[in-house]
C-alpha cells in the first residue's frame, strides 16, 4: 500500500520556539493532504486541508498565523507550528488522498508527538 | 453537524475470546466508513474501509458491518490475541465532505495473555 512518512515522530522544544513537521509521500502524488490533531484521549481534530500549490483550508477555530501549512510540491507537505506554546503539546498526524480522481483510503502518517516546555 | 461515538471506551479480556467493538454515528448521509488501530504514540493503520453500499467487508479475524440507516458499524475481533491490544477508532467520510473524516474517540482495547 501507500506509504506516508512523518518526520520527526517526536520533538520537544522549548515554548516561543517553532517546530516544523514533514509529511511525505513515498511511492504516489498526493495532491491533497490532511492535518489533524489528537489530545489524549480525545478525537482526532482536523486542523486544515492541504491542497498542491494552493493555499491551505483551515478548519474553525485554528490560527492560520500560528500553524504555517505549505504544500509546494506533490509529495511533501509541512506543519510549521510557530512560537509554540505549552497548549500546542498534543499528537499531530498527517494523511494523504492517492488521487482526486477516485475514491480511496486515506494514508496516514506516523505521526509526531510534540511537547512543548 | 456528524458525531461519532465509540463504546465502549476501554475494554479488557482475556486472549482468545470473540469481542465486538461499537461505532455509531448521527448523520446516515455517509460516504465511507472505516476502521483503524492506533498503538501507543504511533500513527494509524487502516484496518477495515466499508463503502456505505456495501454492508460488511472482513481481514483475517477482523469483520466489519455496517448499517447505515441505523446510525451504526461493529467491529468484530475473532479469537482475540495479545497483539490485538491498541486503540481501535472509527471513521466515517460525510457525503458532502472534500475527503475529510470525522473521527470517534476511540476504544482502548486490552488483550489480557
Amino acid at each position: 500500500g501507500a506509504v506516508v512518512s512523518q518526520h520527526p515522530s517526536w520533538v520537544i522544544c522549548k515554548s516561543g520556539t517553532s517546530v516544523k513537521i514533514e509529511c511525505r509521500s513515498l511511492d504516489f502524488q498526493a495532491t491533497t493532504m490532511f492535518w489533524y490533531r489528537q489530545f489524549p484521549k480525545q478525537s482526532l481534530m482536523l486542523m486544515a486541508t492541504s491542497n498542491e500549490g494552493s493555499k491551505a483550508t483551515y478548519e474553525q477555530g485554528v490560527e492560520k498565523d500560528k500553524f504555517l501549512i505549505n504544500h509546494a510540491s506533490l509529495t511533501l507537505s509541512t506543519l510549521t507550528v510557530t512560537s509554540a506554546h505549552p497548549e500546542d503539546s498534543s499528537f499531530y498526524i498527517c494523511s494523504a488522498r492517492v488521487s482526486p480522481l477516485w475514491d480511496t483510503e486515506a494514508f496516514f502518517g506516523q505521526g509526531t508527538r510534540l511537547t512543548v516546555v | 453537524k456528524q458525531e461519532v461515538t465509540q463504546i465502549p471506551a476501554a475494554l479488557s479480556v482475556p486472549e482468545g475470546e470473540n469481542l465486538v467493538l461499537n461505532c455509531s454515528f448521527t448523520d446516515s448521509a455517509i460516504y465511507n466508513l472505516q476502521w483503524f488501530r492506533q498503538d501507543p504514540g504511533k500513527g494509524l493503520t487502516s484496518l477495515l474501509l466499508i463503502q456505505s453500499s456495501q454492508r460488511e467487508q472482513t481481514s483475517g479475524r477482523l469483520n466489519a458491518s455496517l448499517d447505515k440507516s441505523s446510525g451504526r458499524s461493529t467491529l468484530y475481533i475473532a479469537a482475540s490475541q495479545p497483539g490485538d491490544s491498541a486503540t481501535y477508532l472509527c471513521a466515517v467520510r460525510p457525503m458532502d465532505s472534500n475527503y475529510q473524516l470525522i473521527w470517534g474517540a476511540g476504544t482502548k482495547l486490552i488483550i489480557k495473555p
